[in-house]
Parts: C-alpha cells; structure tokens; sequence
C-alpha cells in the first residue's frame, strides 16, 4: 500500500481482555517500530523489528505485552488481561532514516 | 540520559513566524526530528537535521540546532491556520537502528 495502516483504528475492551493490534507497514520496509502515545504526551517507544526477528524490546512495560512479525511484513502488537493503564493510541512506523507512522489505533480499556 | 522537554503552548496570529523550541540531554543524538500531528491523526516528518549541521530549510521551515546548548528549534515562517497543530521534537543515537525519543509536544494555535 502507499503508506502505514494499523486496524482497527478504534478498539473498546473491558479490563482483562486480551486484544491484538495490526501493523501493516509499507512494501519493502525492513524495520518496524511500536511505540505508545498517552494522552497528553510524545510517543513512547515499545519494541522495533529487524526483519521478523525482534532487534529491542525494551520499551515493552511488561509481559503482557508482546509482538510478533512472523514474515517480516506485517505485525502484531499482543496483550494480555488488559489494564486501564494500557488505554492509549499504539502507533506503528516502518522506516529508514525516516520512520513514517500510521495512523495509530485508539485503545480505550474500560 | 534520554530526556527531551518542549514547551506546551503557542499561540501566534496568522501570517507571523512561529518559533518552536526543544531541549534535550543526550549529547551522543545523531539526528533530531520534528513531526506534526494534527488531530486525530498519525504523526507526519516535517524535517530532520543531522546532528553535524547547525542549520537546515525547507521552503517555509528552518531547523536551528545548537548543540552546544542541547537546544533545538523550528520556525515556520507566513503561519497559516493550517499549520495548528501538535509539534514533537524528537531524538536517535547512532544505536544502528533508530529509536526514536519524543518531547511532550508544542501544541500550536494559530489564529485569524
């Protein structure tokens, strides 16, 4: 496609579900970023793949968090038993130098 | 450290230049960036500056880094109601691949 899309754009859940959020990034980028962005605040950075292998995930907060990318295009973003705290918009990048960012899917945890 | 600050507000009539600045604490950042995000919507690069360079335009946009100071700024010159709007600076290391971090962002009211 000619840009960054993440589906779906909006997700309602109720704490303690399990939600998966999807990147797909443009054609041939090889690295892939997650970051989160609170309310309020700069995007903060989750984990970046190198091809579909997970180069750094330190920016997951802890281990209900997890992400995978299993052919090298398409990721998905995993978490489990939900929180409150986790309500944010997780935005997706693929890049060079240039990271270019999807639109972002709204996470609200109810 | 990685630490990157950004005042919250401006507001500038239509027409004036609008001056945007960021502080950050890293002296190893490679490149510095800023990004746009209007509402609703995913972030979009404005410009970016190797950390080599002192200056930068691109038509209606000039980066100034001071890396002396650790201190970087965005003017937008003739500011259009268009240009309202949230500002990020944002930071990488030369870490091979870029991690980006972010400054709290400049929300920007431009007014008739």
């Amino acid at each position: 496609g000619a840009g960054v899309s993440q589906t779906p754009s909006n997700k309602v859940t109720e704490k303690g579900k399990y939600v998966e959020l999807r990147c797909d990034p443009i054609s041939g980028h090889t690295a892939l970023y997650w970051y989160r962005q609170s309310l309020g605040q700069g995007p903060e950075f989750l984990i970046y793949f190198q091809g579909t292998g997970a180069a750094d995930d330190s920016g997951l907060p802890n281990d209900r968090f997890f992400a995978v990318r299993p052919e090298g295009s398409v990721s998905t973003l995993k978490i489990q038993r939900t929180e409150r705290g986790d309500s944010a918009v997780y935005l997706c990048a693929g890049s060079g130098r240039e990271q270019y960012f999807g639109p972002g899917t709204r996470l609200t945890v109810t | 450290g990685e630490d990157v600050e950004q005042s919250l507000f401006l507001s500038v009539r239509e027409g004036d230049s609008s001056v945007i600045n960021c502080t950050y604490t890293d002296s190893s950042s490679t490149y510095l960036y800023w990004y746009k995000q209007e509402p609703g919507a995913g972030l979009q690069l404005l410009t970016y500056i190797f950390s080599n360079m002192d200056m930068k335009q691109d038509q209606r946009l000039t980066v100034l880094l001071n890396k002396k100071d650790k201190h970087l700024s965005l003017r937008i010159a003739d500011t259009q109601t268009g240009d309202s709007a949230i500002y990020f600076c944002a930071e990488t290391y030369n870490t091979g691949f870029q991690k980006l971090v972010f400054g709290t962002g400049t929300r920007l009211l431009v007014s008739p």
